[in-house]
């Protein structure tokens, strides 16, 4: 088991492009968080999935922000017209989902650095 | 507004002492998550707390939970320089994050 993995580890992007990552989960992990994190902040929570069906997105998620999870295993969060206020590491955690929604351990992967120029 | 608060921020202290990391949150909860975070790494999971008056302990560090206080402690026994790194309380409820404590063990 390789862990959770993410691509890319960092993007450079001008402002208002679009930027696509990806999270590739812990294989037989059912759910898939994607979280925010700034320097020296805590990660934000920005979305849940359980296999393929989004149940959660945070209310601060702008309409910007959009994920998938076509067949429950991988994930893309695609984020359009890139503000400098995105620049932030992306995280992805996946978890096996036995119990309630997060009453279970998430492994998070390596993140993706984002810098909005 | 939820609100998740970390006491202290900052915390820098000898190896061998001991001090406890409080994290205080403003609305029900049953459950509560910390985490261990390394300079330039992503997040390890350390403690899950399901229920009120929960304790686990690995190695040198102790977590709580008291959901009718709305508080959870993670106590740290004989510091060792390996600690250092910022430590992350989170909230069930929409998953929110504390801002962190980051623990400098000196020796």
């Amino acid at each position: 088991d390789t862990g959770v993995s993410q691509d890319p580890r960092h993007k450079i992007t001008k402002r208002g492009q679009n930027v696509t990552f990806r999270c590739d989960p812990i294989s037989e992990h059912n759910r898939l968080y994607w979280y925010r994190q700034t320097l020296g902040q805590g990660p934000e929570f920005l979305t849940y999935f359980q296999n393929e069906a989004q149940l959660e997105k945070s209310r601060l998620l702008s309409d910007r922000f959009s994920a998938e999870r076509p067949k429950g295993s991988f994930s893309t969060l695609e984020i359009q017209r890139t503000e400098q206020g995105d620049s932030a590491m992306y995280l992805c955690a996946s978890s096996l989902g036995m119990g309630g929604r997060a009453a279970d351990t998430q492994y998070f992967g390596p993140g993706t650095r984002l810098t909005v120029l | 507004e939820l609100k998740v608060e970390q006491n202290p921020l900052f915390l820098s202290m000898q190896e061998g002492k001991n001090y406890t990391i409080y994290c205080n949150y403003s609305t029900t909860s049953d459950r509560l998550y910390w985490y261990r975070q390394d300079p330039g790494k992503s997040l390890e999971s350390l403690f899950v707390l399901l229920s009120n008056g929960a304790v686990k302990q690995e190695g040198r560090l102790m977590a709580s939970l008291d959901t009718k206080a709305r508080l959870s402690t993670l106590h740290i026994t004989a510091a060792v320089h390996d600690l250092s790194a910022t430590y992350f309380c989170a909230v069930e409820t929409d998953m929110r994050f504390g801002a962190g404590t980051r623990l400098t063990v000196k020796p």
